[in-house]
């Protein structure tokens, strides 16, 4: 079935850093969601996009909707330690059938 | 507005025993998804109901099986349970059916031994 490519897998975070991740998938999505999710607890949503070439923030957050409707990125500006977490990006396309389609997630870790 | 709650928040069964989770939704909320997470496997998508119907159903076998009730808390079953359905169950509920801005709960961790 459809897969989404999360990229990267993992990274380091030093405070006040800049942060980016992207998701690509082979479809033409409708809707892109970032979640983000801290050990033994649920994804809780961070940004929810709608239309191609969306750009929209939540805090230090932000998502675009690729114009090409085949990817999304987040950006996390000035990082703080409270970030540290795995975001996943997920959407549905035509052939999901409505269910949400996750990314295997870009872990966000403290530079030692 | 409370969240998405789901009890038990763990829980540990043997081999060929059946397990039931529940979720309680947002209020106002009427449809609710499952989702198993692994840690090699990531999301999938078990199933999710609307209006007490189950509308779309993931690629998992027969022994997973849910429902919805009229207050919109939703039940998932796993029958027949094998080491392989240890995971973290995860509910979400959205306003309507489909993958709109789907909120979560904490999960439900099972281990199977």
């Amino acid at each position: 079935g459809q897969q989404l490519n999360q990229s990267p897998q993992s990274m380091f975070i030093q405070e006040g850093e800049d942060v980016s991740m992207n998701c690509t998938s082979s479809s033409i999505f409708n809707t892109w969601l970032w979640y983000k999710q801290d050990p033994g607890e649920g994804p809780v949503l961070l940004i929810a996009l709608y239309k191609a070439g969306e750009l929209t923030s939540n805090g230090r957050l932000t998502a675009q909707f690729g114009i090409t409707r085949k990817d999304s990125f987040l950006n996390i500006s000035a990082s703080i330690p409270s970030d540290v977490g795995i975001y996943f990006c997920a959407g549905d396309y035509g052939g999901s059938q409505g269910n949400l389609i996750f990314g295997k997630g870009t872990k966000l870790s403290v530079k030692p | 507005k409370a969240g998405v709650t789901q009890t038990p928040r763990y829980l540990i069964k043997t081999r060929g025993q059946q397990v039931t989770l529940s979720c309680s939704p947002i209020s106002g909320h009427r449809s609710v998804s499952w989702y198993q997470q692994t840690p090699g496997q990531g999301l999938q998508f078990l199933f999710e109901y609307f209006s007490e119907t189950q509308r779309n159903k993931g690629n998992f076998p027969g022994r997973f099986s849910g429902r919805q009730f009229s207050n919109s808390r939703s039940e998932m079953n796993v029958s027949t349970l094998e080491l392989g359905d240890s995971a973290l169950y995860l509910c979400a509920s959205s306003l309507a059916q489909g993958p709109y801005e789907q909120y979560f709960g904490p999960g439900t961790r099972l281990t199977v031994t």
